[in-house]
């Protein structure tokens, strides 16, 4: 059974850091690509960052390019988001997403359950 | 970047109804997209993706249709379980991204 377990979320003042991780489990971790995604509360769904099977290749969205860095560690089955300058907008779950691609069609087809982050004084 | 926009926002229906909700991408993006549904509480849970292919598991009273720039998703007989969140998504081109979501409730 896919599982993807994300923890390391908490209150955390702004300005501060956080390390997200995300354990995965059920399935080769190191053959597919994963995402961070989060959802501010009672709000939607916002891309954060991809990271490709070997690292190769890496992305973010331009609301966290320059503050959070996206890893992943295959030989431990876990993705990692380090998040440093956080703001009070940073408050929300954060899920990390396996992404799965048919022929280039792909979607985020397992999802975590999500940790939340609250940045607040 | 692409932003994708979803109509309506809110919809009421009622147990047996087919609705449909639209997503509409600010460019052409072939038929890289996929739909979600989300509960409260929970994660997101993809329902369709290539536009239009049923992710293996969800039921076939779940639809989607469409290419370039606009796209549907249709439920064909509301069930009571059915009552959620629904977002469309581009995976494709970096940032990828998310619809604003369509809120379907109980009429």
């Amino acid at each position: 059974e896919v599982q993807l377990v994300e923890s390391g979320g908490g209150l955390e003042h702004p300005g501060g850091s956080l390390r997200l991780s995300c354990a995965a489990s059920g399935f080769a971790f190191s053959s597919f690509a994963m995402n961070w995604v989060r959802q501010a509360p009672g709000k939607g769904l916002e891309w954060l960052s991809f990271i490709s099977h070997t690292s190769g290749a890496i992305f973010y969205a331009a609301s966290v390019k320059g503050r959070f860095t996206i890893s992943r560690d295959n030989a431990k089955n876990s993705l990692y988001l380090q998040m440093n300058s956080l703001r009070a907008e940073d408050t929300a779950v954060y899920y990390c997403a396996r992404q799965y691609c048919s022929d280039t069609k792909c979607s985020f087809d397992f999802w975590g359950r999500g940790t939340l982050v609250t940045v607040s004084s | 970047d692409i932003q994708l926009t979803q109509s309506p926002s809110f919809l009421s229906a009622s147990v047996g109804d087919r609705v449909t909700i639209t997503c509409r991408a600010s460019q052409g993006i072939s038929s890289y997209l996929a739909w979600y549904q989300q509960k409260p509480g929970k994660a997101p849970k993809v329902l369709i993706y290539a536009a239009s292919t049923l992710q293996s598991g969800v039921p076939p009273r779940f639809s989607g249709s469409g290419s370039g720039t606009e796209f549907t998703l249709t439920i064909s007989s509301l069930q009571p379980e059915d009552f959620a969140t629904y977002y469309c998504q581009q995976p494709n081109t970096y940032p990828y991204s998310f619809g604003q979501g369509t809120k379907l409730e109980i009429k």
